[in-house]
């Protein structure tokens, strides 16, 4: 089904632990961009891409990098992680002024 | 500082009740503006769409509504079903590089049967 995928759906990582977020989308979507969702806070952007080799920083984007080698994937690194990054991430992905489709979500628990 | 703003922050209302969402944004230049359903510990559906062109889109028994020169955006659920608890998320998405999205905190609904 084409779509965003997102791996893994959950994680538990210790403090100072690296780990990366995976992310493909299959629609050949120019943009993709990666978000947190906290508790009554909404979704924040982390980073985003408009294409290939193009990668900026959202709202949130300390603690975290990204990468946009190819159209179809944008990983998201914790480099090293806090209990301040435990939320659920999302990565999305659009064409355009079209709307954004988003992955089902990564649940990231930092101990 | 772009800014979303959803109202009421939650909803309880009885099964066949029509409802409305209220969403408000601040940047002038939004590109579109789309409507989201979460239910819990699950992804973002969109449900609806707006151009910055547009007035309005509609699918089923729902009606979204884009009023540029106040601000606002609604939604309208016509003859709720108790399927339609979830929280109801509004982004705003705008002309800037990027189209990134702004959103609001959203609105949970649960709808009584």
């Amino acid at each position: 089904n084409a779509g965003v995928t997102q791996t893994p759906k959950f994680q538990v990582l210790k403090t100072g632990q690296s780990m990366t977020l995976q992310c493909a989308q299959d629609m050949n979507h120019e943009y993709m961009s990666w978000y947190r969702q906290d508790p009554g806070m909404g979704l924040r952007l982390i980073h985003y891409s408009v294409g290939a080799g193009i990668t900026d920083q959202g709202e949130v984007p300390n603690g975290y990098n990204v990468s946009r080698s190819t159209t179809e994937d944008f990983p998201l690194r914790l480099l090293s992680a806090a209990p301040s990054q435990t939320s659920v991430y999302f990565c999305a992905s659009s064409q355009g002024g079209n709307g954004y489709t988003f992955g089902s979500g990564t649940r990231l628990t930092v101990v | 500082k772009q800014e979303v703003t959803q109202i009421p922050a939650a909803l309880s209302v009885p099964e066949g009740e029509n409802l409305v969402l209220n969403c408000s944004f601040t940047d002038s230049a939004i590109y579109n503006l789309q409507w989201f359903r979460q239910d819990p510990g699950k992804g973002l559906t969109s449900l609806l769409l707006i151009q910055s062109s547009q007035r309005e889109q509609t699918s089923g028994r729902l009606n979204a509504s884009l009023d540029k020169s106040s601000g606002r955006s609604t939604l309208y659920i016509a003859a709720s079903q108790p399927g339609d608890s979830a929280t109801y998320l509004c982004a705003e998405g705008g002309l800037e590089y990027g189209n990134k999205l702004v959103f609001g905190a959203g609105t949970i609904l649960r709808v009584k049967s």
